[in-house]
């Protein structure tokens, strides 16, 4: 079945130490999405690739940066992981923007505890 | 900017039985999609129901179905027949129709239902 993969579903991380999630996708879509969502919130967009091209949302801390190598996988890449970054990271993907309802398929996320 | 606001935190509805979960927003613009997503103790969410602004018939997904009220800038979701199953959160969100925009969501309802 098509799908949005996430691994690792759970990662443990040392304050300060740099950690990286990964996203994979067999929709072939073009749009790409990072959310964080923190217990008991809505899920809050870091960024999205719209192919190639990367949209940073204004409020997304610079510790964040995200990575598109090809259609299939896009990476989160925390560079020095606070407290605070502990939380559930969603990701998820979408067809075109511009086209109907774009909805969105979304991963089963990567829960990120910090030590 | 987009808002959408979900006023009800919190919802139980004994299983088999009817209930309905509150949505606004607030918007300038005419052309528009809503969408109600569940997410499961699981985690990962998924689309219940969508509608588009410009129709003026309600949605309906088998036991699941939306009162869109265009003026009034509302969009509740109707659960019929409550199963166990239905047990999760609840977000609305809004997405405009102009170009590549985000998902704005809602902080959720948590919804229980109760044997």
């Amino acid at each position: 079945d098509a799908m949005v993969i996430q691994n690792p579903r759970y990662q443990v991380t040392q304050f300060g130490k740099p950690v990286t999630l990964s996203c994979s996708q067999t929709l072939n879509h073009n749009v790409m999405y990072w959310y964080q969502q923190k217990s008991s919130q809505a899920p809050k967009l870091l960024f999205h690739y719209y192919d190639k091209d990367f949209n940073n949302e204004a409020d997304t801390p610079d510790n964040f940066q995200s990575r598109r190598p090809n259609t299939s996988f896009c990476f989160l890449d925390i560079r020095s992981p606070g407290l605070g970054d502990a939380a559930m990271y969603l990701c998820a993907t979408s067809r075109d923007p511009g086209r109907d309802y774009n909805e969105q398929f979304f991963g089963p996320g990567t829960r990120l505890t910090v030590l | 900017a987009q808002t959408v606001t979900q006023s009800q935190p919190e919802m139980s509805v004994q299983e088999a039985e009817t209930v309905t979960l509150s949505c606004t927003y607030d918007t300038s613009e005419s052309d528009y999609y809503l969408f109600w997503y569940k997410q499961p103790p699981s985690r990962q969410m998924i689309l219940v129901i969508r509608q588009e602004a410009y129709k003026q018939q309600n949605a309906t997904e088998n036991r699941f179905s939306v009162n869109f009220q265009k003026a009034a800038k509302s969009f509740s979701l109707k659960i019929s027949d409550s199963q166990l199953g239905d047990a999760a959160m609840y977000f609305c969100a809004y997405r405009s129709n102009s170009g590549n925009t985000p998902l704005v969501f809602g902080k959720g309802t948590r919804l229980s239902v109760i044997a």
